[in-house]
């Protein structure tokens, strides 16, 4: 275990919704980052927060987007979804940034019907 | 543009020998790598790291080269046991980390 927490476990939605992903770091970690993991792409990176601050973006598209929150969790909403959009998502945390070893969460399986 | 390769998609070995991982990367820049290996339906979860200024670091049974001029490295596991079977990720660390597209492995008893 971890101690990154990540909820829902399974998410089955249609085209054009919109979804709230919630992640729970590790305690005492302020850095947490977002990964999408799809067939074809394998593990990428989306995005990261530290301290509640917006610190670096990946390949995130318009869609979507994040935030993280006072006590620490963060979430990412994804809307207007895709078929494309179903995949793997991993929050991960960190005590800060580089270099700190990143600790995954167990992940959102997002199906897109 | 894949800048973190693993060029085997699997590898099996027999229980009690060695396993050899490797994976390359294009950036010189780069100078913080880290293995992870994940079992299906779980995250990755960490194995070791190696800064460049080191080209060796253990743990246990786990070893990991860096060959900085190659841009290369590898993840030694030995021996290698049936537990040991999961799909094992290189990541370079630039305060993301960038991924290789993973090797499965699996340890025949």
């Amino acid at each position: 275990d971890s101690g990154v927490t990540q909820t829902p476990k399974h998410l089955i939605t249609a085209t054009g919704q919109r979804v709230t992903l919630r992640c729970s770091p590790r305690s005492g970690d302020l850095s947490v980052y977002w990964y999408q993991q799809s067939l074809d792409q394998g593990l990428q990176f989306l995005i990261q927060y530290y301290n509640g601050e917006e610190r670096a973006k990946g390949n995130i598209l318009e869609r979507f987007s994040a935030q993280q929150f006072p006590d620490l969790h963060s979430e990412l909403n994804l809307s207007s979804l895709e078929l494309g959009d179903s995949a793997l998502y991993f929050c991960a945390s960190s005590v800060e940034s580089r270099t700190d070893t990143q600790y995954f969460g167990p992940g959102t399986r997002l199906t897109v019907l | 543009d894949q800048q973190v390769k693993q060029n085997s998609p699997s590898l099996s070995v027999q229980e009690g020998r060695i396993s050899i991982l490797n994976c390359d990367y294009t950036n010189s820049m780069f100078d913080y790598f880290l293995w992870y290996k994940k079992y299906p339906a779980e995250g990755p979860t960490f194995l070791i790291s190696i800064s460049s200024i080191k080209d060796k670091n253990e743990d246990g049974r786990f070893t990991v080269f860096l060959n900085k001029s190659a841009k290369h490295l590898s993840l030694h596991i030995v021996p290698s046991q049936p537990g040991d079977s999961a799909v094992y990720f290189c990541a370079a660390d630039t305060g993301k980390l960038i991924f290789g597209q993973g090797t499965t492995l699996q340890v025949k008893p």
